[in-house]
C-alpha cells in the first residue's frame, strides 16, 4: 500500500519561499508511469492543483501560479518536493501531495489522484 | 482552462435518501476523464470515481457516476451517516487539472 507524507515548516514569512517535501513509502517513486502532484486547499475552500512531476523530471504547473512553483524529484530518497516563491497570505493553505498514473511521452494522464498524503497546513504570516 | 461548476452548493438530506450531485464543465472533458472525490473534515480527499463512471478500488456500489462531455453526475443511492461530507469533481483530461467548487452533503 503506497503512502505519502508531507513535511516542512508550518509557518513562512511573507515574500519568502515555501518548501515542502513528500515522502513516498510502500512503493518506489521511480517505478511505473506515475505522476506526483501537489494540490492545495485554502481554509474552508475548494481544491487547487499546483503541478506535477514524473520521475524523469518532466513537470507541468498551473499557469495561475505564474512562475512561482518548482517541483523536484529525488529518487534516491523516494521523495519529491515543492518550492513556492514570493509567498503572501493568499498562499496560506493545507498542502497535499498525491499520485496519479500517466503516459509521459503522450502527455496523457490516465488516472486521477488515487493516493494522497494527509496534508500539511502552511500559514504565511510575519 | 476547463471550469467545473458543481451544484447544488449544499444538499440537505436524511439518511436513507438518494443524493444526486451535478458537475458541469465549461467545455467537453477530454476522454471523459472526470473524477469524483469525497472529503471529510480534517482529511484528505478520497477518490470515488474515475473516468466518469468507474468506481475506485474499495468503493461500494452505492456510489455511481454517469455523464459525458460537459455534464456529469454522482449518485449516492442511499445515504448512510458516513456519507455526509463534501464532494468534488475534477477533470484530468487536459491541463491545467481543475476541480469543481464542491457540494456539501449535510444531514437534514
Amino acid at each position: 500500500q503506497v503512502q505519502l507524507q508531507e513535511s516542512g515548516p508550518g509557518l513562512v514569512k511573507p515574500s519568502q519561499t515555501l518548501s515542502l517535501t513528500c515522502s513516498v513509502s510502500g512503493g518506489s517513486i521511480s517505478s511505473g508511469a506515475y505522476y506526483w502532484s501537489w494540490i492545495r486547499q485554502h481554509p474552508g475552500r475548494g481544491l487547487e492543483w499546483i503541478g506535477y512531476i514524473y520521475n524523469s523530471g518532466t513537470t507541468s504547473y498551473n499557469p495561475s501560479l505564474r512562475s512561482r512553483p518548482t517541483i523536484l524529484v529525488d529518487s534516491s530518497k523516494n521523495q519529491f518536493s515543492l518550492r513556492l516563491t514570493s509567498v503572501t497570505a493568499a498562499d496560506t493553505a493545507v498542502y497535499y501531495c498525491a499520485r496519479g498514473e500517466g503516459i509521459e511521452n503522450l502527455g496523457l494522464l490516465i488516472s486521477p489522484l488515487d493516493y494522497w498524503g494527509q496534508g500539511i497546513l502552511v500559514t504565511v504570516s510575519s | 482552462e476547463i471550469v467545473l461548476t458543481q451544484s447544488p452548493g449544499t444538499l440537505s438530506l436524511s439518511p436513507g435518501e438518494r443524493a444526486t450531485l451535478s458537475c458541469r464543465a465549461s467545455q467537453s472533458v477530454t476522454y471523459n476523464y472526470l473524477a469524483w472525490y469525497q472529503q471529510k473534515p480534517g482529511q484528505a480527499p478520497r477518490l470515488l470515481i474515475y473516468g466518469a463512471f468507474n468506481r475506485a478500488t474499495g468503493i461500494p456500489d452505492k456510489f455511481s457516476g454517469s455523464g459525458s462531455g460537459t455534464d456529469f453526475t454522482l449518485t449516492i443511492s442511499r445515504l448512510e451517516p458516513e456519507d455526509f461530507a463534501a464532494y468534488y469533481c475534477q477533470q484530468y483530461g487536459s491541463s491545467p487539472l481543475t476541480f469543481g467548487g464542491g457540494t456539501k452533503v449535510e444531514i437534514k
